[in-house]
């Protein structure tokens, strides 16, 4: 099956400072992929729809200059959370859509990033 | 956009059939998802159901879509202690959003 993955698992940083989330497609090509937050015991907040070679589609009310989106390659998407603050402090997930699956609709998710901001 | 609602926990105990429901809004909805998440995981894909469909099963797990009262169910049957997780459903829109929406999650507790 599809396997996307995320580095690093978890990461603490010091307030200020900025950190990068990669998420990878293993064994497919992903045009598309998404960057979702997640707060203790609460459902998935997508933040943006990053497609390769072009700029993210950001949701409403998600700051584009904080969380900066880069979809270089096929295989590869990066999140950079840039001046971070102890409220950036969440679990962050990354899909991607396998568009030669035949079930292009269908997400397949890679296994988060704990973000502690000290 | 979509609203989709699930109840918050569901406990069963072990070797029994767990009933996780699921209600939404857009009539758009083209492809139903579940997922599941066990603690400090991402998301695995269970299964999906396609909206001209009313009922999929695949070995334990059986959904159910009353796509009339746009009400999905996924049934687990013979729970184990292993399925201990929170459920997601997603609904894929293919409206204008086409993504998905998830619900708040149902944190099924197996009991032995």
């Amino acid at each position: 099956g599809a396997v996307v993955s995320q580095h690093p698992s978890r990461v603490i940083c010091k307030s200020g400072t900025s950190v990068k989330i990669e998420c990878r497609s293993l064994d497919f090509q992903a045009t598309t992929m998404f960057w979702y937050r997640q707060f203790p015991k609460q459902s998935l907040m997508l933040m943006a729809t990053s497609n390769e070679g072009s700029k993210a589609t950001y949701e409403q009310g998600v700051e584009k200059d904080k969380f900066l989106i880069n979809h270089a390659s096929l295989t590869l998407s990066t999140l950079t959370v840039t001046s971070a603050h102890p409220e950036d402090s969440s679990f962050y997930i990354c899909s991607a859509r396998d568009p030669a699956s035949g079930r292009g609709y269908e997400q397949y998710f890679g296994p988060g990033t704990r973000l502690t901001v000290t | 956009g979509e609203d989709v609602e699930q109840s918050l926990f569901l406990s069963v105990r072990e070797g029994d059939s767990s009933v996780i429901n699921c209600t939404y809004t857009d009539s758009s909805s083209t492809y139903l998802y579940w997922y599941k998440q066990e603690p400090g995981a991402g998301l695995q894909l269970l299964t999906y159901i396609f909206s001209n469909m009313d009922m999929k099963q695949d070995q334990r797990l059986t959904v159910l879509l009353n796509k009339k009262d746009k009400h999905l169910s996924l049934r687990i049957a013979d729970t184990q202690t292993g399925d201990s997780a929170i459920y997601f459903c997603a609904p894929f829109s293919s409206g204008s959003a086409r993504q998905l929406t998830f619900g708040s999650g149902t944190q099924l507790t197996v009991l032995p």
